[in-house]
């Protein structure tokens, strides 16, 4: 139990052009879905906080208007890079709270790679 | 806000022997203490997790330890293997948004 799903695994996009990144909690409801950016062995940098039918809350530093978050669902959250730069090349992973487990574990998806050239 | 130390950056053993890496944590209100696996190009798995009213668990090779009086918990592998070889992150946290360690690169030597 507790999968997450990530679509697209990768992505090459132009400059200047909008990608559009999916993450689904295939077994489990998540109210609250989490993104996060890594950049080569780094580790995991937490971008914002995604909680179902309401506005996203943003870490400091992290562009609200160029990262955009919709959690419509209790099983999928999306991530829009907007107006991507090569700059936002990176590799994305979302994860999920797992209530039904307990309250505070998260389980990650497999990661979307996005380069932009 | 919570700052997570993780050490060693990287570890070599060689198959079979024991591998030992140590987090500590600053904030005293935190309270869920995970431990995830990377291996390369794909995302974080849980492997283990510990809650603050628990000193020790352990689940078959895998074993972490929890001193909340020195703020530091360790994850223990034991009968190390190849497939062990990966990016270990400790986690903590006092409510849900995570706080990673730098990551530790273990590499099982055959």
């Amino acid at each position: 139990g507790a999968v997450v799903s990530q679509h697209p695994s990768w992505v090459i996009c132009k400059s200047g052009t909008s990608v559009k990144i999916e993450c689904r909690s295939l077994d489990f409801q998540a109210t609250t879905m989490f993104w996060y950016r890594q950049f080569p062995k780094q580790s995991l940098m937490l971008m914002a906080t995604s909680n179902e039918g309401s506005k996203a809350t943003y870490e400091q530093g992290v562009e609200k208007d160029k990262f955009l978050i919709n959690h419509a669902s209790l099983t999928l959250s999306t991530l829009t890079v907007t107006s991507a730069h090569p700059e936002d090349s990176s590799f994305y992973i979302c994860s999920a709270l797992a209530g039904r487990w307990g309250t505070d574990t998260q389980y990650f998806g497999p990661g979307t790679r996005l380069t932009v050239l | 806000g919570e700052n997570v130390e993780q050490h060693p950056s990287t570890l070599s053993v060689q198959e079979g022997d024991s591998a030992v890496i140590k987090c500590t944590y600053s904030d005293s209100a935190s309270n869920y203490f995970p431990w995830y696996k990377q291996e390369l190009g794909k995302g974080p798995q849980l492997i283990i997790d510990i809650r603050s009213n628990v000193g020790e668990k352990k689940d078959q090779r895998i074993a972490v330890t929890l001193n909340k009086t020195a703020k530091h918990f360790s994850l223990h592998i034991t009968e190390t293997q190849p497939e062990d070889s990966a990016v270990y992150f400790c986690a903590a946290t006092s409510g849900y948004a995570l706080n990673f360690g730098k990551g530790t690169s273990l590499l099982v030597t055959p």
